[in-house]
């Protein structure tokens, strides 16, 4: 696609449940990163995938919270046993290479709400 | 960990009128860049800066990257109704070449 692409966009679930949600980067796009991004609060690093790298992890809030990427493309952000302080916007970006930011595109970002 | 200080928190202004944010820092960074966020959709980089005192103009946007390495302002000349979301400023540090670290955004709302 033209940009990346996020889904679901929005997603409500009940306080407990397991969340998925996944983010297409652009085509030919490296690296992907995600970013938690709380009410009234800027954008918090979560996790960075590059290449065939291991992906730098250290943003991960706690053990809840896991994300793969299949194939050098697709990545999926898991959040098990979801509570209501993961309510948030979660985006997801991409870029060429390890980048200084001139190049990094963001999603439109999937809502969670945690009821 | 890093943090970045951005203020204002909001402002609200009349169309035409200027306006100037900021962003502080304890650490120092090596790339400072400018985000505006609309609603529902997500950041879209409005300005890049990488060496100390670099000065760089977008259109009606002016930027500038602090000679301590610790902090930038954003200004807007002659602002208009879609100038209106939220600026977020973020930063690199040396530490990592991919890694931003962001401010908490400033909320902007322009008067027409």
């Amino acid at each position: 696609g033209a940009g990346v692409s996020q889904s679901p966009s929005n997603k409500v679930t009940e306080k407990g449940k397991d969340v998925e949600l996944r983010c297409d980067p652009i085509s030919g796009h490296t690296a992907l990163y995600w970013y938690r991004q709380s009410l009234g609060q800027g954008l918090e690093f979560l996790i960075y995938f590059q290449g065939n790298s291991a992906p730098d992890k250290s943003g991960l809030p706690s053990d809840r919270f896991s994300a793969e990427r299949t194939g050098g493309s697709v990545s999926t952000l898991t959040i098990q046993r979801t509570q209501q302080e993961d309510s948030a916007v979660y985006l997801c970006a991409s870029s060429l290479a390890p980048s200084s930011g001139n190049t990094i595109y963001f999603g439109e970002g999937s809502w969670l709400t945690v009821v | 960990g890093q943090q970045l200080n951005q203020s204002p928190q909001s402002m609200f202004i009349q169309e035409g009128e200027d306006v100037s944010m900021n962003c502080t820092s304890s650490s120092i960074f090596n790339t400072w860049l400018w985000y505006k966020q609309d609603p529902g959709e997500g950041p879209v980089l409005l300005i890049a800066l990488y060496k100390a005192g670099e000065l760089t103009s977008n259109g009606r946007l002016t930027a500038q990257f602090g000679i301590t390495r610790k902090d930038s302002f954003l200004n807007i000349s002659a602002s208009i109704p879609s100038d209106v979301g939220i600026y977020f400023c973020a930063g690199i540090s040396g530490g990592s070449n991919y890694k931003l670290t962001f401010g908490k955004g400033t909320l902007l709302t322009v008067n027409p």
